[in-house]
């Protein structure tokens, strides 16, 4: 069984400061996707993550893959209060089935 | 992005009856449906997976009778709740995809409530 790890669990930051929201794992990823969820609505996806080392930036949303595809980050620079929502790691499967980290609730305050 | 409608967006029923929640992707044809559940202040738990017409296939500790997943066209999965209880109230969210690509859509959740 795959052993998935968020954190922060929680993270409450004022307007323009950055945030770094982390994922780890036990064991290697085919591939991740990061998701954006606010209350009352579905995931969106942010990204697929599919190679070690890879970098993605989605304007200030950069996402970094580890070497070992084990671990993943997300790092929003001059967070803005739209960014709050809760923001989820999975893994794919290899029958596509995504697991679900346990989240990180980003809060940014005006 | 593919646009994916449930309906009811929110429903409360009394404990013991049943209720249908409807999944349909609008624009693409989806080989598989996922359909997930998410209590207050947690994640999406997977509850099962289904291809159409296939019989669908549960999690671990998720009843295949209580939840009943019916998935007879490429455009529309629905899951019913039998015989709802107070601790089966949560957000339920479909996910159809498409086998062998990336992209997973999600549809934007029911909210049930029983009482």
């Amino acid at each position: 069984t795959q052993l998935l790890e968020q954190s922060p669990q929680f993270l409450s930051i004022q307007e323009g400061e950055n945030l770094t929201v982390y994922c780890n794992s036990s064991s290697v990823f085919s591939s991740l996707q990061w998701y954006r969820q606010e209350p009352g609505e579905g995931p969106v996806l942010l990204v697929t993550v599919v190679t070690g080392g890879e970098v993605k930036k989605l304007k200030r949303l950069t996402f970094q893959f580890g070497d070992a595809r084990k671990d993943s980050s997300l790092h929003i620079t001059a967070a803005q209060p739209g960014d709050t929502g809760l923001y989820l790691c999975a893994p794919r499967s290899n029958d596509y089935k995504l697991s679900f980290g346990a989240g990180t609730t980003v809060t940014v305050r005006a | 992005g593919a646009v994916v409608s449930q309906h009811p967006s929110w429903v409360i029923c009394k404990s013991g009856t049943s209720v249908k929640i409807e999944c349909r992707s609008l624009d693409f044809q989806a080989t598989t449906m996922f359909w997930y559940r998410q209590f207050p202040k947690q994640s999406l738990m997977l509850m099962a997976t289904s291809n159409e017409g296939s019989k669908a296939t549960y999690e671990q500790g998720v009843e295949k009778d209580k939840f009943l997943i019916n998935h007879a066209s490429l455009t529309l999965s629905t899951l019913t709740v039998t015989s709802a209880h107070p601790e089966d109230s949560s957000f339920y969210i479909c996910s159809p995809g498409v086998a062998g690509g990336y992209e997973q859509y999600f549809g934007p959740g029911t909210r049930l409530t029983v009482t």
